[in-house]
């Protein structure tokens, strides 16, 4: 079995601010864990991957993430949020059929 | 196109009545997703094709929903007697499994937006 979490329906963020962005997730077997981006009327884009490599992983637009086993997270963090980072959010996790399980979303506002 | 296309973008349809949603998936990829996405309900999968093998049906809702893939490229996703809870955006994605390492990244459509009246 697996599930993911996010934390937090919804996140504001000032320009320039630090983004964090939580997910915890639960799996039975080592996960493969990924963080979408979903910006208004469109399908999902792939920021980044984790696939039991580094367990720092950068992704695109400067979004980088974290694995962490011990705390079963894989929060999403950027240094510096730009109002074009404002989207929908989704974490998710592989089993071994590879069909993904998805958080329910964050929905983050960049505030000017 | 480059990308997974779907169709119709929107549907508005009245309750009771048949409507099939398509997926074009990028060429040459042999894994098919269809997920379901609600208002505040996240992502939910419903389906996925393999290649030759049986598709993985546990996430359809009911046996009012059905899918098949023709041809290992274009998919119909049909929902049959259509009800006021079926309303969201049906999403499909397509992966190269294999790509990316073990797990392949999935490919997403823009999502056909279901409106049941």
């Amino acid at each position: 079995a697996q599930s993911v979490t996010q934390l937090g329906s919804h996140v504001s963020v000032s320009e320039g601010a630090l983004v964090l962005l939580r997910c915890n997730y639960s799996s039975s077997v080592p996960p493969y864990l990924f963080w979408y981006v979903q910006y208004p009327n469109q399908g999902l884009q792939l920021l980044l991957k984790y696939t039991s490599a580094a367990t720092l992983v950068k992704g695109i637009n400067g979004f980088e993430a974290e694995f962490k086993k011990s705390e079963t997270s894989f929060h999403l963090t950027k240094p510096s949020a730009h109002m074009s980072d404002a989207a929908e959010y989704f974490c998710a996790v592989t089993n071994l059929k590879r069909q993904l399980t998805f958080g329910s979303g964050t929905q983050l506002t960049v505030l000017p | 196109g480059a990308g997974v296309s779907q169709s119709p973008s929107n549907k508005v349809t009245e309750k009771g009545k048949d409507v099939e949603l398509r997926c074009d998936p990028i060429s040459g990829h042999t894994a098919l997703y269809w997920y379901r996405q609600s208002l505040g309900q996240g992502l939910e999968f419903l389906i996925y094709f393999q290649g030759n093998s049986a598709p993985d049906k546990s996430g359809l809702p009911s046996d009012r929903f059905s899918a098949e893939r023709t041809g290992g490229s274009v998919s119909t996703l049909t929902i049959q007697r259509t009800q006021q809870e079926d309303s969201a955006v049906y999403l499909c994605a397509s992966s190269f499994q294999g790509s990316g390492g073990e797990t392949g990244e999935l490919f997403f459509g823009e999502g056909s937006r279901l409106t049941v009246l």
